[in-house]
């Protein structure tokens, strides 16, 4: 089993719509989220951390469950510039650094 | 917007040749990672320094792989021989301290094929 699992892929959804991708992670230990984006063939680019009390920017939600060990992200009224695979990573303290694992992505493409 | 510099931006290489691929990272920045990228999955970490030094490279492969980031500030990642499986983005990141609370920043990536 991964240590971060994501949804798997693809999701099509029309503008306008809703959409929710969850992300597991398998050490309990882990402390920090976050969620980044990653266009076709581009570097991924930070699009939020995830808080135990969950946060909001703009039309994206992102929530924390420590108990199941999973977090997930919200995008509401997508947009055609959505589409784009979405990674989560899980930071796990460990020594004197950290590790960072990331999941394999799950892709949305929003549809006119 | 400060950026993380890498070049080349595309490398082709034939098989049991070297390769070496260099990043800048933004200034200031004390973390460095590596990051190797296999088209459908996640970035995967090879190797991480804090200043100069190595505090992780376990998932490194040594036989072939080499890092340095010898005054602390910009790196070179090296593949010696390459093999075809090694066809891959290869990306660096930087962030102010271990990124485990503020987030990487990603260069643009070389992206690497073997043939």
């Amino acid at each position: 089993r991964k240590e971060v699992e994501q949804d798997p892929g693809p999701f099509n959804v029309p503008e306008g719509a809703t959409v929710a991708f969850n992300c597991t992670y398998s050490n309990s230990a882990s402390q920090s989220f976050f969620w980044y984006r990653q266009d076709c063939r581009k570097e991924p680019k930070l699009l939020m951390s995830v808080y135990s009390s969950g946060n909001e920017d703009g039309r994206f939600t992102a929530q924390l469950n420590r108990a199941s060990q999973y977090i997930s992200l919200l995008i509401r009224d997508s947009k055609l510039s959505d589409s784009a695979t979405y990674l989560c990573v899980v930071n796990t303290p460990l020594a004197n650094a950290g590790k960072s694992t990331f999941g394999d992505g799950t892709t949305l493409t929003v549809k006119p | 917007e400060a950026e993380v510099a890498q070049s080349p931006r595309y490398k082709i290489t034939e098989k049991s040749q070297a390769v070496a691929f260099w990043c800048d990272p933004i200034s200031g920045h004390a973390t460095l990672y590596w990051y190797r990228q296999i088209l459908g999955q996640g970035p995967e970490l090879l190797v991480q320094f804090q200043d100069e030094s190595v505090v992780d490279d376990s998932q490194l492969p040594k036989d072939r792989f080499s890092a340095e980031r010898l005054k602390g500030v910009d790196s070179t990642l090296k593949i010696q021989p390459a093999e075809l499986g090694d066809s891959a983005m290869y990306l660096c990141a930087s962030s102010f301290a271990p990124g485990q609370l503020y987030g990487y920043t990603f260069g643009s990536g070389t992206r690497l094929t073997v043939v």
